[in-house]
């Protein structure tokens, strides 16, 4: 997979708007950017992904630079059940599975 | 639910049994893999299979046995564990192969909490 950098952990106050951002600066041109999130001690869970278009769905929003060398996903109003690990991957063409970092632990502070 | 299921949830076994995860999934998917996450440890990946055919092994010690006896069914065979194989068995599918052409989003199951004593 590309290698990609994500700070190990970030608070962010309930309700407010969470951005977790991701460096894929090795990125190849028809390689996606995945997110997934893993809350406690529960199977990850698929959140988006984009290929080079800013991203949105009912869970988050991606947007990835015009370089393609980074992204940040965005939760807009982060609740309590957000707390979990989140992975943004990039997986290399013609690798048979995602390769999950450490990610990033998201805490959603009351 | 996620379309994916694991059974059991929890498992304790002694090192001298043999025992075995499933995974189920109703998805039409056609790809299947295993994964292994010890405590604060990222997930390793350990099989995969596509249209029940093992297409990866990742050095994964011989008393962990898959089997793949169709494309929506996949399983983990036991036997002789160590304690140090504790950990969290996720299943997980997608449509194909990561290499394949366009996305490909993986759907993971709630994993099988193994215990070996």
């Amino acid at each position: 997979d590309a290698k990609t950098t994500q700070p190990p952990s970030m608070d962010c106050a309930e309700g407010r708007a969470a951005n977790l951002p991701c460096n894929h600066s090795t990125i190849s041109g028809n390689e996606y950017v995945y997110w997934y999130r893993q809350i406690h001690s529960q199977g990850p869970q698929y959140i988006i992904h984009g290929l080079k278009n800013n991203e949105t769905n009912e869970m988050a929003s991606l947007i990835i630079t015009e370089d393609r060398k980074s992204s940040t996903l965005i939760l807009p109003h982060a609740t309590l059940r957000d707390t979990a690990v989140y992975y943004c991957i990039v997986p290399k063409t013609g690798a048979n599975n995602l390769f999950f970092g450490t990610g990033t632990r998201l805490t959603v502070i009351p | 639910e996620t379309g994916v299921t694991q059974t059991p949830r929890h498992l304790v076994m002694g090192m001298t049994n043999k025992k075995s995860l499933k995974c189920e999934q109703h998805l039409g998917h056609n790809a299947m893999y295993w994964y292994k996450q010890s405590a604060k440890k990222p997930l390793e990946l350990m099989f995969v299979y596509s249209l029940e055919e093992r297409v990866e092994n990742n050095s994964v010690p011989s008393r962990f046995s898959p089997e793949c006896p169709n494309s929506s069914h996949l399983f983990l065979h036991l036997h002789t564990l160590q304690p140090e194989d504790s950990a969290l068995y996720l299943c997980a599918s997608s449509q194909d192969l990561q290499g394949a052409s366009g996305a490909n989003v993986l759907t993971f199951g709630a994993g099988s909490r193994l215990t070996v004593l």
